[in-house]
């Protein structure tokens, strides 16, 4: 069965360093979400892409996360410099049609 | 604003019991409602949305309007059950509208 691959599985960096998290979404699946999510709440939408265009980056903080997907379909996302408050996890989905039912497994982010 | 609230982080019941999982929300047009569950160490997936009606392992979830509510129920709940559950709202028109997620609640199916 097709998942979404995400890499890595975990990560842990020193504050103001850059880090960079890979997703590869499900063949075919021309919407891709990032989404972060702190430990006891929901998850959060970072950014939304169709194909390779950004369609949703309102909650992104640009000033230190990028996120980008140049041939539409795997995606980047990166931060840099990290901060303490950047640990969580963050969460890859794809998706047709609008339904966003194919989440990754998450990369559990730690900024020490 | 949109906004989904959960009111319960934790609900714990007996195997065998019913169980609900309340959800509302806040949205002034018409919605598309959706419950995500999460496993124990398994990725977030896709349970149910409420224009498909269906019931999935034996949940169902109608959407009220009046009550602005779109809770989740099982008759006889499993340990298998067990389980994180969120409740997400979309804008009603286009397949770009992003998702309003609840804070989640952790289901506790105890033998």
């Amino acid at each position: 069965e097709a998942e979404v691959a995400q890499s890595p599985r975990y990560k842990i960096t020193e504050k103001s360093q850059a880090v960079a998290f890979w997703c590869d979404p499900i063949s075919g699946h021309a919407t891709l979400y990032w989404y972060r999510q702190i430990l006891g709440q929901g998850p959060e939408l970072l950014v939304q892409f169709q194909d390779e265009s950004v369609v949703d980056d309102s909650q992104l903080p640009k000033d230190r996360f990028s996120a980008e997907r140049l041939k539409g379909v795997d995606s980047t996302l990166k931060i840099q410099p990290a901060e303490l408050g950047d640990s969580a996890m963050y969460l890859c989905a794809s998706g047709s049609g609008g339904l966003q039912a194919f989440f990754g497994q998450g990369t559990r982010l730690t900024v020490v | 604003a949109q906004r989904v609230t959960q009111p319960e982080k934790l609900l714990s019941v007996f195997k065998g019991a019913p169980v609900e999982l309340k959800c509302n929300y806040s949205y002034s047009g018409s919605p598309e409602l959706f419950w995500y569950v999460q496993y124990s160490r398994q990725r977030l997936q896709l349970l149910l949305r409420h224009i498909s009606r269906e019931s999935i392992k034996g949940f169902t979830a109608d959407l009220n309007k009046g009550e602005t509510s779109f809770h989740l129920k099982k008759p006889f709940a499993q340990e298998e059950d067990s389980a994180m559950y969120y409740c997400a709202l979309r804008e009603g028109a286009g397949n770009n509208r992003k998702l309003i997620w609840g804070l989640g609640t952790s289901l506790a199916v105890n033998p």
